[in-house]
């Protein structure tokens, strides 16, 4: 089955660690983007990458750093200086098709908590 | 700026027609995006709209477009309990790329 794979589910995280978010797709998707959801703030992009070994940040890229050395993964680590981490963290991808249809897919998200 | 506007909640009773309305900036955009979350989980595409088109149906679900105004609305008939999810309207970015950019989610939710 095709499809984006994030792992774990929930995190707990003590204050002053870094955490690393996995995702996986075997969609053959270019794209792939992290975003953070928080209760009553909609999806806000953190950093998204358009092929392998190149990405950009979204609007709130502070604190976070990515890395895409295959095209399959696009791994989401959460530093210390990011002030505020708990929140639920969905990583997505699509093709990257120009004009045409970009339909994002979306994995079923990781819950972070800093304890 | 970029940004998609919606109404943050929806409380309809089952059977009835939910209505759910958003605005967006872009008027370039060439997609325009609803997608359902269900409590705990990712989200799921319901459906999207080509700029071109004024309306689109899909069983249950329809929608309108009005480019002049930027306004996106998804009507879902027969409202049923299994309905009751968070929606949220989302365009193309023009500044990152092929990522999108959302609202912020209309929770609709479904009484018996």
């Amino acid at each position: 089955d095709g499809g984006i794979t994030q792992s774990p589910k929930y995190l707990f995280r003590k204050e002053g660690q870094n955490v690393t978010l996995s995702c996986e797709q075997n969609l053959n998707h270019d794209a792939m983007y992290w975003y953070r959801q928080d209760p009553g703030q909609g999806l806000r992009l953190i950093y998204y990458s358009q092929i392998v070994n190149d990405f950009q940040k979204g609007d709130i890229a502070e604190g976070y750093s990515v890395s895409r050395e295959k095209k399959e993964s696009f791994p989401l680590t959460v530093t210390s200086a990011q002030k505020n981490p708990t929140a639920f963290y969905l990583c997505a991808s699509s093709p990257r098709t120009g004009g045409r249809n970009t339909e994002a897919f979306f994995g079923q998200g990781t819950r972070l908590t800093v304890v | 700026g970029e940004d998609v506007e919606q109404s943050l909640f929806l409380s309809v009773r089952e059977g009835d027609s939910s209505v759910i309305n958003c605005t967006y900036t872009d008027s370039s955009s060439t997609y325009l995006y609803w997608y359902k979350q269900e409590p705990g989980a990712g989200l799921q595409l319901l459906t999207y709209i080509f700029s071109n088109m004024d309306m689109k149906q899909d069983q249950r679900l329809t929608v309108l477009l009005n480019k002049k105004d930027k306004h996106l609305s998804l009507r879902i008939a027969d409202t049923q309990t299994g309905d009751s999810a968070i929606y949220f309207c989302a365009e193309r970015s023009n500044q990152a790329g092929t990522a999108l950019i959302f609202g912020k989610g209309t929770t609709l939710s479904v009484s018996s």
